[in-house]
This record gives structure tokens, sequence and C-alpha cells, in this order.
């Protein structure tokens, strides 16, 4: 069975600091592993990723996948109570072009 | 603005209605999906159409239908066959393989 799964499931820390936040995933048909912040309602788009050990960066996030271990990291460096959401990894099928979601990482971001 | 619109962003079902939930792109995008969330799970995806006149069941079709008559609008019906309604709903269309998400309906039982 397809399945995509994060790590934590909720982080809890204090302006400044680093978070690592973690997906792995199983699926027979990998064509790329996404992104998305979803804060209030709506999940934004963060990165798309299709190659491995190339990392993407925006400003402090960054990202970077691993398909021979079959996982994906996201990096937020000197957090801010603005990122605060809950991170959603999703892979995307080759063959249909499904998308299989995670259960998404809950992150707190204290002042 | 460019978009997708979904509406109610609130709706109340009563035992055994059909409710159907909107959701309109002006995007010219070809796919569109629905996806549902419950908390503390990731999304689940129930149906999805990649043309006109033509869409699949996701993984969690039962209880759902949907039309797609126009390019535009992708709406779906939440039928009295779904017992476990109360969830978070989610339109979302894709291009260059992104998807872009409308802002959500929660739907819930009286």
């Amino acid at each position: 069975e397809d399945k995509v799964v994060q790590s934590p499931l909720s982080l809890v820390v204090h302006e400044g600091d680093t978070v690592t936040l973690n997906c792995s995933y199983e699926v027979t048909n990998f064509r790329s592993l996404l992104w998305y912040k979803q804060e209030k309602k709506a999940p934004t788009f963060l990165f798309m990723l299709t190659s491995s050990g190339i990392e993407k960066k925006s400003g402090r996030l960054s990202s970077i996948l691993d398909k021979k271990e079959l996982f994906s990291i996201l990096n937020i460096t000197a957090t801010q109570t603005g990122d605060s959401a809950v991170y959603l990894c999703a892979v995307e099928m080759s063959n249909t072009g499904k998308l299989i979601f995670g259960q998404g990482t809950t992150l707190q971001v204290k002042p | 603005d460019g978009g997708i619109t979904q509406s109610p962003k609130y709706l109340f079902r009563k035992e055994g209605q059909n409710v159907t939930l909107s959701c309109e792109q002006n995007l010219n995008h070809d796919a569109m999906y629905w996806y549902r969330q419950d908390p503390g799970q990731g999304l689940r995806l129930i149906y999805y159409s990649q043309i006109v006149n033509d869409f699949q069941k996701g993984d969690i079709a039962e209880g759902y239908s949907v039309s797609r008559e126009k390019k535009e609008s992708f709406p779906l019906t939440v039928t009295s066959a779904q017992k476990n309604p109360t969830a978070f709903y989610l339109c979302a269309s894709t291009w260059n393989e992104k998807l872009f998400f409308g802002s959500g309906t929660q739907l819930s039982v009286l």
C-alpha cells in the first residue's frame, strides 16, 4: 500500500530555534514530493522535489530529497511565530498524477 | 482575481440530507480535485477530474458524488450515504504539477 508518513506529528519550539520536519514514503510510482504550509485553511505550496540531493531554498526554509532512502526533510531556521502552521508532505504518483498526503506536522513557535 | 472559490465556508447537514459544496476556478486549469481533511490527518482524495465530462474516484469516494460539466466548476455532493460527513473539504486544481487550493468548506452534521 502506498503511504506517506510525517514525523513528528507535532512540535513546539521557541523563536529563533531551527526545526527539521521529516517525511518518509513508500510508493510504487514516484514522480515528485511536495511540501505545503497550511495555516488557517488553504494549504500553500512551498517546494517540489524530483531529484535526490538537490537542496531547494526559499528564505529560511529549505528542503532536500533522498530517493534512495525514500525520505525528505524540511528545515526552518531562525523560526518565527509566523511559521506556526501545519506542514504537509505529499508524494505525486507518476502513473496517475494523484497525490498521497502525510498526516501533517503541526508546528507551534512560541515567542 | 484568479483563483479557486469554494462556497459556502460553513455548511450544516441534517440527517438524511444531501448537500452540495461548490468549487469554481478561473485559472483555466484542466484537473480538479476534492480532498477531505479530518483533525490530525492528512488530506484524503475523494474524487478528481482531469478533463471536462470525466472524473475518477479517489481513495474515499463512497457517499460522495461529483460532476464536471464545465471546466470551471467541480461541485461535490455529500449524500445521505456518507455516515460521517463532518470534516473540512478542500477543492484544488493543478498547474505544472502544483496544487492550488480553495479556502475550504467546513461541513458539520446537525
